[in-house]
């Protein structure tokens, strides 16, 4: 049983340019979340989605945008990028009400 | 707004001695405190999900215990051994399962 998956591993992006980032979820898990961690910080919550909703978001600009779609995989969109952006964004995974969440490895993203 | 602090921010430990840190959250509200432990390149690995005041939790050297009234968690680790080093994770949700807010980890070097 493959756990969560990120795609891609590393990203090096420019500027005012837009990325799209991938996650599939732990097996049988319907909510996906998305976290950012930049330098010396702990996770920040970005948003969560269950049922290809939104259901709670983070203090993060309307920059940041996902999706998810009907086989529970998600993406993280985030538009006119900001060296401040640069991070590694974490997807977990759970199943609605239960209080475990299953992290993928990440993927990093520079901004340059 | 929830605040979960960590301390120590790093810990170096003689392999082979016992060491611990702990995690605060506040006490009103709680729903749960999550720990995870998180190499290098990898994965965050969930450890433990409390929920219950006086709560304690074994993983073989690992263990955790958790205090609600006064808003704190402790993690042991018994006999260090080199591959326990890592970054060490707490978190709490702001509701069931939701939007884990992160500490900023305690990350502990094993010295052989």
């Amino acid at each position: 049983d493959a756990g969560v998956t990120q795609s891609p591993t590393h990203l090096i992006k420019t500027r005012g340019q837009q990325v799209t980032l991938r996650c599939s979820p732990k097996s049988g898990h319907d909510t996906v979340s998305w976290y950012q961690q930049a330098l010396g910080q702990g996770p920040q919550f970005i948003f969560q989605y269950y049922e290809e909703e939104e259901r709670q978001r983070g203090n993060f600009p309307d920059r940041f945008s996902g999706h998810q779609f009907p086989n529970y995989s998600s993406e993280l969109n985030v538009n006119a990028l900001l060296l401040g952006d640069s991070a590694l964004y974490l997807c977990a995974s759970s199943l609605i009400g239960k209080y475990e969440q299953y992290f993928g490895p990440g993927t990093r993203l520079t901004v340059t | 707004i929830l605040n979960v602090e960590q301390s120590p921010q790093s810990l170096h430990v003689q392999e082979g001695d016992s060491t611990n840190f702990t995690c605060s959250f506040p006490s009103s509200n709680f729903y749960a405190l999550h720990w995870y432990r998180w190499e290098t390149a990898k994965s965050p690995e969930a450890l433990f999900v409390m929920t219950l005041n006086g709560d304690e939790k074994k993983k073989g050297r690992i263990s955790a215990t958790l205090n609600t009234k006064e808003g704190y968690s402790y993690l042991y680790i018994k006999g260090s051994q080199p591959e326990d080093s890592a970054t060490y994770l707490c978190a709490s949700p702001n509701f069931g399962n939701e939007k884990l807010t992160f500490g900023t980890g305690t990350r502990l070097t094993i010295i052989p």
